[in-house]
């Protein structure tokens, strides 16, 4: 079965970085688009980035562009995402998901991260 | 990006149907096939229910359907049962000049009296 799982997460201060990582299981990695996607405490959902099967084609959410890096390592089956300049707004439990633009059909169990001082 | 408007709240009894908006614009909602739809329980992660307007993965009950006129989408849940209580939310494929990405709803949250 489909298994998706982030590590990474964490208390972080303002300005600070952090590296989200999800390992993929239960399925031909490297044949699926990926995507984060956030969701602060008590809010709703937030698409953060997607990239394509191969990694050549990668979007980010206006919120996030010029802060954020998403990559993926085929071989590892991994997705990750970095997150530099990390803002109070950024606090979020963050999924990782085996998702197209179109849709969002595997969720991981989502990594809290936290930014505050 | 934008959210897409939904509903805050809506309630029926056990057995009755209710129906969930989620309207946008021609850039997402409207202007694409791409709408979906995710129950997402406390302390739980999102699970899909409806893909492209009106299709449901295996596995999803039949009582959950979706359909779309315009720039609303909306997703109907027949036979209200307890275990549907939770959050909804909806997501739209979205593109611009400037832009690609998903748009998703502001989250309906569903009670069953």
């Amino acid at each position: 079965q489909v298994q998706l799982v982030e590590s990474g997460g964490g208390l972080v201060k303002p300005g600070g970085s952090l590296r989200l990582s999800c390992a993929a299981s239960g399925f031909t990695f490297s044949d699926y688009y990926m995507s984060w996607i956030r969701q602060a405490p008590g809010k709703g959902l937030e698409w953060v980035s997607y990239i394509s099967s191969s990694g050549s084609t990668i979007y980010y959410a206006d919120s996030v562009k010029g802060r954020f890096t998403i990559s993926r390592d085929n071989a590892k089956n991994s997705l990750y995402l970095q997150m530099n300049s990390l803002r109070a707004e950024d606090t979020a439990v963050y999924y990782c998901a085996r998702a197209t633009l179109q849709t969002v059909d595997y969720w991981g169990q989502g990594t809290l991260v936290t930014v505050s001082s | 990006q934008s959210a897409l408007t939904q509903p805050a709240s809506v309630s029926g009894s056990p057995g009755q149907s209710i129906t969930i908006s989620c309207t946008g614009t021609s850039s997402d909602v409207g202007g694409y096939n791409y709408v979906s739809w995710y129950q997402q329980h406390p302390g739980k992660a999102p699970k899909l229910m409806i893909y492209e307007v009106s299709n449901r993965p295996s596995g999803v009950s039949n009582r959950f359907s979706g359909s779309k006129s315009g720039n609303t989408a909306s997703l109907t849940i027949s036979g209200l049962q307890a275990e549907d209580e939770a959050d909804y939310y909806c997501s739209s494929y979205t593109s611009s000049s400037t832009l690609e990405g998903m748009d998703f709803g502001t989250g309906t949250k569903v009670t069953v009296l």
